[in-house]
């Protein structure tokens, strides 16, 4: 069974970095079948997909275009486990940050917990 | 970015009734990439239905999907008081962006 844990500071000042991990237990970052995603949700934009990372004898990123530029996941393969980061936050990224694992092709089916990320000084 | 509308926006019913959801969206969708999730206050989404008609692993078959092209359902053949909740259609197409509707909230009236 895969289970996505994740960690990550609640409070972020505004025009700082937003960072959250997500570790993973029952499968391997590196799966050639399996794509990490980072998804988030306000009341403002609802559900709102960020971007993911994949690994297919190298590393491929996508990024929604509403936080390209701002945005970087990383894989940590030492560590099993990969990480978001958002730049020069706004009190607008205010939101739950959840990490999502889906297979090729697919909608994620492992969520992790949930991490209440407010911005605010 | 392909929009997706839910309708309605809160449906009220019983235990025991049907619940008929549904999600619109802006451009043809692939039936293979439309997904219904549940979520319940505090908590994730939990996967109901992918590839538009497929319940997930563990989904009670009283949850049904439907639809193709623009139109899609999800249809609850009949409420059971863990039911209720809020429902969200997702596309997840093999390009991103994937996006999500913005959910119907199924009440007990």
């Amino acid at each position: 069974q895969v289970q996505l844990q994740q960690s990550g500071p609640g409070l972020v000042e505004p025009s700082q970095t937003l960072s959250v991990t997500c570790a993973i237990s029952g499968d391997s970052v590196s799966n050639k079948n399996a794509a990490w995603n980072w998804i988030r949700q306000s009341p403002s934009r609802g559900l709102e997909w960020l971007g993911r990372t994949y690994y297919r004898s190298k590393w491929y990123n996508d990024y929604a275009a509403s936080v390209k530029g701002r945005i970087t996941i990383n894989a940590d393969t030492s560590k099993n486990q990969f990480s978001l980061q958002l730049n020069s936050v706004t009190p607008e990224d205010t939101a739950v940050y959840y990490c999502a694992g889906a297979g090729v092709g697919a909608t994620p089916v492992y969520w992790g917990q949930g991490t209440l990320v407010t911005v605010s000084s | 970015e392909i929009v997706l509308t839910q309708s309605p926006g809160t449906l009220s019913l019983s235990p025991g009734e049907r619940a008929t959801l549904s999600c619109r969206a802006s451009q043809s969708v692939s039936s293979s990439y439309v997904a219904w999730y549940q979520q319940k206050p505090a908590q994730a989404p939990r996967l109901l239905i992918y590839g538009a008609s497929s319940r997930a692993t563990g989904i009670p078959d009283r949850f049904s999907g439907s639809g193709s092209g623009t139109d899609f359902t999800l249809t609850i053949s009949r409420l059971e008081p863990e039911d209720f909740a809020v429902y969200y259609c997702q596309q997840y197409s093999s390009s991103p962006p994937w996006t999500f509707g913005q959910g119907t909230k199924v009440e007990i009236k």
